[in-house]
Order: structure tokens, then sequence, then C-alpha cells
């Protein structure tokens, strides 16, 4: 089975600060990769994903995440945040060659400080 | 707008009664997803309909059901509420039958048990 654990539940940052929002995932098989973002009273919306090649993904808003396998790492990051990045953030992962679930992580809650 | 449509917005009933929720996919998108959000579970697979058929099954009460319709629109049916059912029930729509791809979501039905 797959999991996925997002190591802060909240990240209080100060606007124009770099971020890192860290995710670790554990699967026996190879899966797919995404970042989505839900901003206050909206769904989520993808981010970004990794499906394979290079490691470094970018994504809408400046955001961009590494995938590291060796250590079942997902990071998401950017340098510089805006109060308009205020949102919740949810790491996920989904079987390859499957139309099978997305499993979500619990979110990262970031909050930017004037 | 994402293209995926949820009604009703916000919905407040009485412990015992039932309540439908209606999802509407993005356009040629076959499969559709019902998630349940809460703040202790976060979010949690509930079920997964591919044109029409049910395709797996998550952590969905017994007093919770739903359908496709030819259409491809959605319904998930939640009978015999209780309090702790209150939650934001989300629907996401996908395009592929692989992994690879991502989800639409919709932007939600938060539902209030009193």
């Amino acid at each position: 089975a797959q999991s996925v654990t997002q190591l802060d539940s909240q990240v209080p940052v100060f606007e124009e600060a770099p971020v890192e929002l860290r995710c670790n995932y554990s699967s026996s098989v190879s899966v797919y990769l995404f970042w989505y973002v839900q901003y206050p009273n909206q769904g989520l919306q993808l981010l970004l994903k990794y499906l394979s090649g290079s490691t470094l993904v970018k994504g809408i808003n400046g955001f961009e995440a590494e995938f590291n396998k060796s250590q079942t790492s997902f990071h998401l990051r950017k340098p510089s945040v805006h109060i308009s990045d205020t949102a919740e953030y949810f790491c996920a992962v989904s079987l390859m060659n499957r139309d099978d679930k997305i499993i979500f992580g619990k979110g990262t809650r970031l909050h930017i400080l004037p | 707008d994402s293209g995926v449509t949820q009604t009703p917005k916000h919905l407040i009933t009485a412990t015992g009664q039932r309540v439908t929720l209606r999802c509407s996919p993005r356009s040629g998108d076959l499969s559709v997803y019902w998630y349940q959000q809460s703040l202790d579970q976060g979010l949690q697979f509930l079920i997964h309909y591919y044109n029409g058929e049910e395709r797996a099954k998550g952590n969905i009460l017994e007093r919770f059901s739903a359908q496709q319709f030819p259409d491809l629109h959605s319904e998930l049916n939640l009978s015999s509420l209780e309090l702790g059912d209150s939650a934001l029930y989300f629907c996401a729509s996908r395009s592929g039958k692989q992994g690879a791809t991502g989800y639409t979501f919709g932007s939600g039905t938060r539902l209030t048990v009193v």
C-alpha cells in the first residue's frame, strides 16, 4: 500500500522569504507524485506533478519540487513567497499505469507573515 | 472555473436525514472520484466510478452510496446522517485511465449536520 507523510502541519514564513514544504512517501512500486494547493473556501488545484525524467519539476506560481528516489521524498519549494500563497498544500501519490485513486497527505498550512 | 461542478455548495440538515450531493465532471472526463475532507481525517477517498461502473471503494460507510449516470454526472447519497458526517465533500474528475493524469477538483459541498 502507498502512503504519504507531510512532516509539518503548519509552516509560518515571512513574506519574500524562501519556503520548503516537506513530503515523504512510501510505496513498494513506482508512483507518480503530485502537489495540490487549496486556497480558502476553494477546491484543490494541481500545482505540479512528477511523472519521470528530470527530478526537478517546475509548477505554477513559481513553485518547484524535487524528486529524490533514495530518500523517497518530494519536497516543494519557492524562493520567495507572497501573501497570496497563503493556502493548504497537499502532497499526493498515484500508482502508475492504473486508474487508481490518488492518495493524499494530511496537508501543510502555509502562513505568510507580513 | 475548473470545469467540475458540484451542487449544492452548502447544505445544513438534521441528524437522521438523507441528502444527495451532485457532481458534473469536466467535459470528456469519464472518471469521477468522491472524497471527504475533515479536519481530523484529511482527504479520505470514498468511491471511484468510471463510465458508469464502480471501480473502487475506499472508506465509505454503508449509509453512503453513489452512482454515475449515462450522462456521466454522479451523485453521492448520504443517509441516516450523524453529526460526524459534517465535512467538505469533493468530487474530482480525471480524463485518462492512467495514473499520470491528475485530478480536476470541484469546489466542494460543505455539509453541516445539526
